[in-house]
């Protein structure tokens, strides 16, 4: 299995409050992404990156916030967190940007929930 | 635009049955394509991808897909249902280029029964 470790696992946060989810990586991919699951959704692109420092937004970007300041971190923020932001999280990873060439792998999510 | 649709949320087989999961895409350009599967807590694995090389293609656990152009499908099949296939599985297309964006459908849980 690709080394890909979230935390926390689970969270429990109140509306309002900020919250930040980690994702680290041990394989020195270069791409890392942020999806969020949600029943009758599949998964959604939140951000990627595609090297430290570099950035961009998915199509569920609103309200979220990124940060990739070493290559193994990849960080996503809720500045202030909301009920429709409940959900699952995952992070994955690829060596390169090509799908024909490495795929995605995916860490184990993190489950949030706010009340 | 690229957007990938899974007919049925929900498919129920017997152990021993075949297995279809529909996959239809929409992509501007000729697309990769690909299986995941979704196991309960746990992230997606990859099942199989197309890449425009063999229309058919082989991936883990028994399982294969067909691309077919002309219908814009990509249905994933196995001739015979384990118990240890049930999960969700998803469907997703990525239209190529750099930044590997891949659009996922909603999900097939698969349920099988003994």
């Amino acid at each position: 299995d690709a080394g890909i470790t979230q935390s926390p696992r689970h969270k429990v946060t109140e509306t309002g409050t900020p919250v930040t989810l980690r994702c680290h990586q041990t394989e020195n991919h270069r791409y890392m992404y942020w999806y969020r699951q949600d029943p009758g959704h599949g998964l959604r692109l939140i951000h990627y990156s595609y090297g430290v420092k570099d950035t961009d937004k998915g199509e569920v970007s609103d309200g979220y916030s990124v940060s990739r300041s070493k290559t193994e971190d990849f960080l996503l923020t809720l500045e202030s967190a909301t009920s429709s932001q409940t959900s699952v999280y995952f992070c994955a990873i690829s060596e390169t940007g090509v799908p024909g060439n490495s795929p995605l792998h995916f860490g184990n999510g993190t489950r949030l929930t706010v009340t | 635009a690229q957007s990938v649709t899974q007919l049925g949320s929900h498919v129920s087989v017997s152990e021993g049955a075949l297995v279809l999961l529909r996959c239809n895409y929409s992509s501007s350009v000729p697309p990769y394509l690909f299986w995941y599967v979704q196991y309960p807590n746990q992230g997606l694995q990859l099942l199989l991808k197309y890449t425009s090389a063999a229309t058919l293609v082989k991936g883990i656990n028994g399982f294969e897909a067909e691309f077919k152009k002309s219908e814009t499908s990509f249905h994933l099949t196995k001739p015979s249902a384990h118990m240890s296939d049930a999960a969700e599985y998803f469907c997703a297309v990525s239209s190529g280029g750099s930044n590997y964006k891949l659009t996922f459908g909603k999900g097939t849980l698969l349920t099988v029964n003994p």
